[in-house]
């Protein structure tokens, strides 16, 4: 099983839809996670963190499920500016572990 | 605003030629990181540093080494560049060590080795 494993999508969703992706990861000693989004040749910034409780940013929101070892984001009432690459970041003891990414494509 | 800077944003190097790719970063950061970025790969670390003249491998250091003088500065050298290391590669720090922190990228270096 891959570390961190992530549909690449593309998720091809119209203006104000709301979209969900999740990201699984297999090191259940895991601590930290992350979302980050990558724009087209661009660097990967962060989104946000995600927090055991979960987390919310404004019309995103992130969730950790450690039975289960996946995290989720979700993004409402998307807008064109969020199509992008999400990358879902994983730590442990180790350096942090990236996914290869969901691609999301926001359509008017 | 934590800022991580490299060199160069476009390289065009010649196949055997020694690179080095800098990258600086003004957050006083212990962790310094080298991705490479390759469609359908996703970034793949390269090698890391924890302190000034301390390297760890990553996944894929062959055919890279890399230098760490000085706490702010962590350069990246592929001693003679061969067409498969064309690439995306990109300069990472943080500040602990992955609990709660998140890496700060630089904006890349687009290397094409012909």
């Amino acid at each position: 099983r891959k570390e961190v494993e992530q549909d690449p999508g593309p998720f091809n969703v119209p203006e104000g839809a709301t979209v969900a992706f999740n990201c699984t990861y297999s090191n259940s000693a895991s601590q930290s996670f992350f979302w980050y989004r990558q724009d087209c040749r661009k660097e990967p910034k962060l989104l946000m963190s995600v927090y055991s409780s979960g987390n919310e940013d404004g019309r995103f929101t992130a969730q950790l499920n450690r039975a289960s070892q996946y995290i989720s984001l979700l993004i409402r009432d998307s807008k064109l500016s969020d199509s992008a690459t999400y990358l879902c970041v994983v730590a442990g003891n180790t350096p942090l572990v990236f996914g290869k990414g969901t691609r999301l494509s926001v359509i008017a | 605003d934590v800022k991580v800077t490299q060199s160069s944003r476009y390289l065009v190097k010649r196949t055997g030629e020694k690179v080095f790719l800098e990258c600086v970063q003004d957050m006083d950061h212990e962790n310094m990181f080298w991705y490479r970025q390759d469609p359908g790969l996703g970034l793949r670390l390269i090698y890391f540093s924890y302190d000034v003249k301390m390297k760890e491998k990553g996944d894929i250091p062959e055919g890279y080494s890399v230098s760490r003088e000085k706490k702010e500065r962590f350069s990246l050298i592929l001693e003679s560049a061969s067409t498969n290391q064309t690439s995306m590669y990109l300069c990472a720090s943080s500040f602990l060590w992955s609990e709660n922190s998140p890496l700060h990228f630089g904006n890349g270096t687009r290397l094409t080795v012909t």
